[in-house]
């Protein structure tokens, strides 16, 4: 069964240094998410990227982050100067785009990023 | 906006008991309803989903139901096992959105 792949699985910075978290979504899926989970805190939304350009972002996505997508198969997320508090669990997502699919978002197994 | 509120936890059964966590939603149309499912250092794995109302998902022994005139979709388990500890979170989706709850902590003791 296809699925969603994450690399790092876990990313050890210092605070200030900029990371790139990288993701393959789905191959013949169409949407792409970013979350994060801060230790023992609800899911937040970050992003969404669609054709090539952001379709959303969360207040949580400032300017230093960004996203790109710079293949036909990987996602990244890259945080220019991180902070103690960027520390989380990163989750990307995708879906298909296809009508009834029910918007279901297949995630994968997380990037835990430790800014120390 | 759209958001998803479900019970805190954490929630301690025993191995064989019944298993409910409430889950409660608001949105502006008719959102998609899922349950998701954390194991410990893992992932989000789908649990079940349903897309409109009175649909309901079931995998694995869990049920949830889409209610739409209390805008509910609680997750219930007949009889659980220590496998299922793990954190549950209850999400919805409206237009590829996504919202989830807090999360909630489920300890199954033998």
């Amino acid at each position: 069964e296809p699925e969603v792949t994450q690399t790092p699985s876990h990313q050890v910075t210092q605070m200030g240094q900029e990371v790139i978290l990288r993701c393959v979504p789905i191959s013949n899926h169409l949407y792409f998410y970013w979350y994060r989970q801060i230790l023992g805190q609800k899911v937040e939304f970050l992003v969404s990227f669609y054709n090539n350009e952001i379709s959303e972002k969360s207040e949580i996505f400032d300017d230093q982050f960004s996203v790109e997508r710079p293949d036909g198969s990987n996602f990244t997320l890259k945080i220019r100067s991180t902070k103690l508090e960027d520390s989380a669990m990163y989750f990307c997502a995708s879906r298909t785009g296809t009508s009834g699919s029910s918007y279901e978002q297949y995630f994968g197994p997380g990037t835990r990023l430790t800014v120390t | 906006g759209d958001s998803v509120t479900q019970m805190e936890g954490p929630v301690t059964l025993s191995e064989e008991a019944f298993l409910t966590i409430n889950c409660t939603y608001t949105a502006t149309g008719y959102p998609s309803l899922f349950w998701y499912v954390q194991y410990p250092g893992e992932g989000l794995q789908l649990l079940l989903k349903a897309t409109k109302a009175d649909d309901k998902g079931s995998n694995k022994g869990f049920e949830a139901t889409y209610r739409k005139e209390t805008t509910s979709f609680h997750l219930e388990k007949g009889s659980v096992q220590v496998s299922d500890s793990a954190v549950y979170f209850c999400a919805s989706s409206s237009w590829g959105k996504f919202q989830f709850g807090a999360g909630t902590q489920v300890v199954v003791t033998p």
